[in-house]
């Protein structure tokens, strides 16, 4: 049983489309979070969600857009998806805001050409 | 606001070795995360240090937190093939409550 599972794993698309990435945890945690790891593999908060609502909103473009339908999914959409948006995205979940080990899943290679 | 340096940014070590890698922070840190990151898969959590002075072990792998409670070392005793690895170090910030994360640590050990 994966605690935190996101699909797709990898994703190749061209630029100007729009793709989204889903995120499930069973782990029965309150907060949810993406996270993006840069070329230089260098991790980063985007959003931070907590029993569905919003909490922590980083200098994201609004092109990202998260959704988080119930506290135990939170799904990514990107708009017209740029070459600099070639990452990794990793969804993650923990029991509480702050204070608490973030688990996360295995990630989501997106590749935009 | 809090940064986390962690060096070396990599390493190569022949398989048996020992190795040690750091992560510094530039306030006191109230609560350490290791994680472990292979190539294809996500972060796996390894341990979490709250106490100065507080060491953990799991298998070959101990990490400390210094007693200022600003450094952590994370130690791999006769390295093997599979503790190959990106090797992450992560923290709340005293400032914004977000985990923030070191740059990583990239691991080859030679067979």
């Amino acid at each position: 049983d994966t605690a935190v599972s996101q699909t797709p794993k990898y994703l190749v698309t061209q630029m100007g489309n729009d793709k989204s990435i889903k995120c499930e945890q069973n782990l029965g945690h309150d907060t949810m979070y993406w996270y993006k790891q840069d070329s230089k593999k260098f991790l980063k908060i985007m959003f931070s969600y907590n029993n569905k609502e919003l909490i922590i909103n980083e200098t994201v473009p609004n092109r990202f857009s998260p959704k988080s339908p119930d506290k135990a999914h939170l799904n990514l959409h990107i708009n017209s998806l740029e070459l600099g948006d070639s990452a990794v995205y990793f969804c993650a979940s923990s029991q509480t805001v702050t204070g608490n080990t973030i688990y996360f899943g295995e990630g989501s290679w997106l590749t935009v050409v | 606001s809090q940064e986390l340096e962690q060096s070396p940014q990599s390493l190569i070590v022949q398989e048996g070795k020992n190795l040690t890698i750091n992560c510094t922070s530039s306030k006191t840190l109230y609560g350490l995360y290791w994680y472990k990151q292979k190539y294809g898969e996500g972060l796996i959590f390894l341990m979490m240090l709250q106490k100065g002075g507080e060491e953990k072990s799991h298998e070959k792998i101990t990490a400390k937190l210094d007693e200022k409670k600003q450094q952590s070392s994370l130690h791999i005793t006769a390295s093997q093939p599979s503790h190959a690895g990106i090797y992450l170090c992560g923290a709340y910030s005293s400032n914004t409550g977000k985990l923030i994360f070191g740059q990583g640590t990239t691991l080859q050990v030679k067979p």
